[in-house]
């Protein structure tokens, strides 16, 4: 089945630095890639993802990008602020089946 | 819109005890998910509700878990016993339905703690 590995595991960066996260996934079939935020105490609440037919995807200060021949894909961070703090989490999908989760990663932005 | 609801938001209980957990789904989504997320760890499917028909339980430890979806709108979660590694957050969540490719709406999740 569908194996997504995410990394780093922690990051720590300065307030307007960028941050990536990159996840790698094995099933060739997966053809949908979204990215969750996770603050404390709460549930998952997606902020962006993109579809197998399409390279990049920008939403104001983050972005996508999917490269399907290596099979792996990453979230961009601009201009990072303190409330961007929190666990991100990518997943992986086929067709609208289950979403297969990594690991997450730990966003620290320091001011 | 309304989100995903589920109660209780926290739970305490000896192991071998029984708890049960329930969400109601975003009105008009025909799917629902039941994770499990361990911490530290990303959430993993326990079961796949299609309305009141189970799509994927292939992940369920069925020996002491079990879910249904009345009337295809709300679902609870049941562990009876429970154990010791059963101490996670379970998160309920929603979408349009199988096929839909898109994101699912999470609720805030159950903290279940076994002690």
């Amino acid at each position: 089945g569908e194996n997504v590995e995410q990394h780093p595991s922690t990051l720590s960066v300065q307030e307007g630095d960028s941050a990536v996260i990159k996840c790698t996934y094995s099933d060739s079939a997966s053809n949908y890639f979204p990215w969750y935020k996770q603050e404390l105490g709460k549930g998952p609440q997606l902020i962006i993802d993109i579809r197998s037919n399409v390279g990049e995807k920008k939403d104001q200060r983050i972005a996508v990008t999917l490269n399907k021949t290596a099979k792996h894909f990453s979230l961009h961070i601009t201009e990072t602020q303190p409330e961007d703090s929190a666990v991100y989490f990518c997943a992986a999908s086929t067709n609208g089946g289950k979403l297969i989760f990594g690991q997450g990663t730990t966003l620290q932005v320091k001011p | 819109e309304a989100g995903v609801a589920q109660s209780p938001r926290y739970k305490i209980i000896e192991k071998r005890q029984s708890v049960a957990f329930w969400c109601n789904p975003i009105s008009g989504h025909a799917t629902l998910y039941w994770y499990q997320q361990i911490l530290g760890q990303g959430p993993k499917l326990l079961i796949q509700f299609q309305n009141n028909g189970v799509v994927d339980d292939s992940q369920l430890p069925k020996d002491r878990f079990s879910a249904e979806r009345l009337k295809g709108v709300d679902s609870t979660l049941k562990i009876q016993p429970a154990k010791l590694e059963d101490s996670a957050v379970y998160l309920c969540a929603s979408s349009l339905g199988v096929g839909f490719i898109g994101g699912y709406t999470f609720g805030s999740g159950t903290r279940l703690t076994v002690v």
